[in-house]
C-alpha cells in the first residue's frame, strides 16, 4: 500500500448504529487530519493529530470521536449520527516540524450515508 | 480572519483552450502558505503545489502555471491547452505558519469541465 488509505470506501448506517472509519498513512508523516466534505460546502477540518496528540478539535459534535493509536493510524468512531452527517470524510497526513508547514496528502475518502 | 474565495463555481471549456482559475485569500499573518488541490470524480484530493508567502516567483509545471501576487492577495492557476482529464474540482487553500494545527482553510472549489 502507498500513500493514504481509507476504509471503508462507502458506508450506510442507521442513526442508532456505531461504526468506525479507518485511515492509514504509509508516508512516514507525523500529523494526521480528518475533514468533512458536504455537498456544496467547503472542506471542513474536524480534527488534527500531531505526534499522536490531538491539537485541534474544530467544534465537532461529540457523536464523532477520533482516535490516533500511533502516527500511522487514525480512526473516527461514529455513534448516533444524524442524516445531516452524510458526507465524504477525508483523511490526510503531513509532515510537521517547527514552523515548517508541508502539504497534506489525502486519502480517497469514505462516503457516509446516514439513514 | 483567514478566508479563501474562489469566485468561479463552475467553468466549462473546450479541449485545448487555456483556462485560469482564480483564488483570492485573506490573512493577517505575514507568513503563510498557499496550496492548490485537484479533486477528480474519484474523490481523492491530489496535491498540486505549495507556495510560501515569501516566494512570489511564478511557477510552471508542464501545462500548469501559478501566478502569486501578494499585492492583490491572489494565487491564480492556469491550465494551458486543457485536456478532458483535467476535468475536476480544484481547491485553493491557505494555512498560516504559526498555526499549531497546520489547519488548511479551503475555498469553495471551482468545478472545471473540459469537453472534447
Amino acid at each position: 500500500e502507498t500513500g493514504v488509505t481509507q476504509t471503508p470506501r462507502h458506508l450506510v448506517m442507521g442513526m442508532t448504529n456505531k461504526k468506525s472509519l479507518k485511515c492509514e498513512q504509509h508516508l512516514g508523516h507525523n500529523a494526521m487530519y480528518w475533514y468533512k466534505q458536504s455537498a456544496k460546502k467547503p472542506l471542513e477540518l474536524m480534527f488534527v493529530y500531531s505526534l499522536e496528540e490531538r491539537v485541534e478539535n474544530n467544534s465537532v459534535p461529540s457523536r464523532f470521536s477520533p482516535e490516533c493509536p500511533n502516527s500511522s493510524h487514525l480512526f473516527l468512531h461514529l455513534h448516533t449520527l444524524q442524516p445531516e452527517d452524510s458526507a465524504l470524510y477525508l483523511c490526510a497526513s503531513s509532515q510537521r516540524s517547527g514552523q515548517g508547514l508541508y502539504e497534506q496528502y489525502f486519502g480517497p475518502g469514505t462516503r457516509l450515508t446516514v439513514t | 480572519a483567514q478566508k479563501v474565495t474562489q469566485a468561479q463555481t463552475e467553468i466549462s471549456v473546450v479541449e485545448k483552450e487555456d483556462v485560469t482559475l482564480d483564488c483570492v485569500y485573506e490573512t493577517r499573518d505575514t507568513t503563510y502558505y498557499l496550496f492548490w488541490y485537484k479533486q477528480p470524480p474519484s474523490g481523492e484530493l491530489v496535491f498540486l503545489i505549495r507556495r510560501n508567502s515569501f516566494d512570489e516567483q511564478n511557477e510552471i509545471s508542464g501545462r500548469y502555471s501559478w501566478n502569486f501576487q501578494k499585492s492583490t492577495s491572489s494565487f491564480n492557476f492556469t491550465i494551458t491547452a486543457s485536456q478532458v482529464v483535467d476535468s475536476a474540482v480544484y481547491f485553493c487553500a491557505l494555512s498560516e505558519a504559526f498555526n499549531q494545527g497546520g489547519k488548511l482553510i479551503f475555498g469553495q472549489g471551482t468545478e472545471l469541465s473540459v469537453k472534447p
